[in-house]
């Protein structure tokens, strides 16, 4: 069964500085893998998304993350982080190979961002 | 705006009761999701309609149904409630049900059971 596992749950950064979350999947097909975003009271945002094009996605608000078979990762980066990057962020994977597309999340991250 | 609505945003009740939540998915959207999200359990799906009939089936208890109707609106009934059962309940939508399609979500129902 496919998993997503998240590393770090809290993550601080400086303003203008790189941010990288980190998530680690296990498939036992060609995945399809997804962030989200979720800002305080509200609901899931998609970020990006990996459905096998290229290995380099980039996404909405300067996010770009990077499918890597070989270490099973998919890394969100940003290059310099804004106050407004400030949320919890969900890797997900889907399941069955895409016979149903129901989500596999991983435990968040949630992403603080200091002035 | 995802264009996925749900009511009601927040729901207050006792244990033992019943309550149902509403989702309507964007328009044109067959597909239809529902997610748990607790502080034990983290995100978790729940169930899945397509077009009316039920798709997939994931962690969701027997004292809890849904349906899925054939304006496409979705109901989630979660019956003789626990103080467990509070959580953030989100319902996503997408086009069709293939791998790789995007889930748009709502903004979801808060419910807590007293």
């Amino acid at each position: 069964a496919q998993s997503v596992t998240q590393l770090g749950s809290h993550v601080s950064v400086s303003e203008g500085a790189l941010v990288l979350l980190r998530c680690n999947y296990s498939s036992s097909v060609p995945p399809y893998l997804f962030w989200y975003v979720q800002y305080p009271n509200q609901g899931l945002q998609l970020l990006l998304k990996y459905t096998s094009a290229a290995t380099l996605v980039k996404g909405i608000n300067g996010f770009e993350a990077e499918f890597k078979k070989s270490e099973t990762s998919f890394h969100l980066t940003k290059p310099s982080a804004h106050m407004s990057d400030a949320a919890e962020y969900f890797c997900a994977v889907s399941d069955d190979g895409g016979a149903t597309n129901k989500l596999i999340f991983g435990t968040g991250t949630l992403l603080a961002v200091q002035p | 705006d995802s264009g996925v609505t749900q009511t009601p945003k927040h729901l207050i009740t006792a244990t033992g009761q019943r309550v149902t939540l509403r989702c309507s998915p964007r328009s044109g959207d067959l597909s239809v999701y529902w997610y748990q999200q607790s502080l034990d359990q983290g995100l978790q799906f729940l169930i899945q309609y397509y077009n009316g009939e039920e798709r997939a089936k994931g962690n969701i208890l027997e004292r809890f149904s849904a349906q899925q109707f054939p304006d496409l609106h979705s109901e989630l009934n979660l019956s003789s409630l626990e103080l467990g059962d509070s959580a953030l309940y989100f319902c996503a939508s997408s086009d069709w049900t293939g791998g790789g399609e995007t889930q748009y979500f709502g903004p979801g129902t808060r419910l807590l059971v007293l």
